[in-house]
């Protein structure tokens, strides 16, 4: 059965770094999104993604994040210049027709 | 905003009916879920029901939404060790964002 996958599963990084979260969604899928989950806290939707543009972002998602699908089988999240608040669970979604989205097992960012 | 509220914690026998509640305040949310997370590992989405539906069975799940109260239900019959996990209530609209709840903790003792 297709999955999302994710890398890395763990990334730690110094405050100030930038950072690239890697997803590939199921092959056939249009949709994609980007959530997070800090620790203790609801899983937080940070931005959707179809036909190469953003459909829609919250408010945390601003001007140090960006999203990119560069090579029509990967699904980046950059976060340019981390801060510690950054910490938190990463997770990728996509969907085939925008009312299932599928999730991947998530990466683990630990900002320091 | 939107917002998605459910019970924290849930302790349960096992083959005894686990029944895990959660409130929504979204009007506009048309597809509610639920999703299941087991430790370590991802999001997996166990069952949907459509805002217009009042009732949807999938083997040992049962969804029960009440639209004019908001409110969502999963049954899970014949509840099994393996069904320990986190459970999240989400509210959404087709290619929109997913609001989540906190989740509940679904306990199941043998």
């Amino acid at each position: 059965e297709p999955e999302v996958t994710q890398t890395p599963s763990h990334q730690v990084t110094q405050m100030g770094q930038e950072v690239i979260l890697r997803c590939v969604p199921i092959s056939n899928h249009l949709y994609f999104y980007w959530y997070r989950q800090i620790l203790g806290q609801k899983v937080e939707f940070l931005v959707s993604f179809y036909n190469n543009e953003i459909s829609e972002k919250s408010e945390i998602f601003d001007d140090q994040f960006s999203v990119e699908r560069p090579d029509g089988s990967n699904f980046t999240l950059k976060i340019r210049s981390t801060k510690l608040e950054d910490s938190a669970m990463y997770f990728c979604a996509s969907s085939r027709d925008a009312y299932e989205q599928y999730f991947g097992p998530g990466t683990r960012l630990t900002v320091t | 905003g939107e917002d998605v509220e459910q019970s924290l914690f849930l302790s349960v026998r096992e083959g005894d009916s686990s029944v895990i509640n959660c409130t929504y305040t979204d009007s506009s949310s048309t597809y509610l879920y639920w999703y299941k997370q087991e430790p370590g590992a991802g999001l997996q989405l166990l069952t949907y029901i459509f805002s217009n539906m009042d009732m949807k069975q999938d083997q040992r799940l049962t969804v029960l939404l009440n639209k004019k109260d908001k409110h969502l239900s999963l049954r899970i019959a014949d509840t099994q060790t393996g069904d320990s996990a986190i459970y999240f209530c989400v509210s959404g609209a087709a290619g929109n964002k997913l609001t989540f709840g906190g989740g509940t903790r679904v306990l199941v003792k043998p």
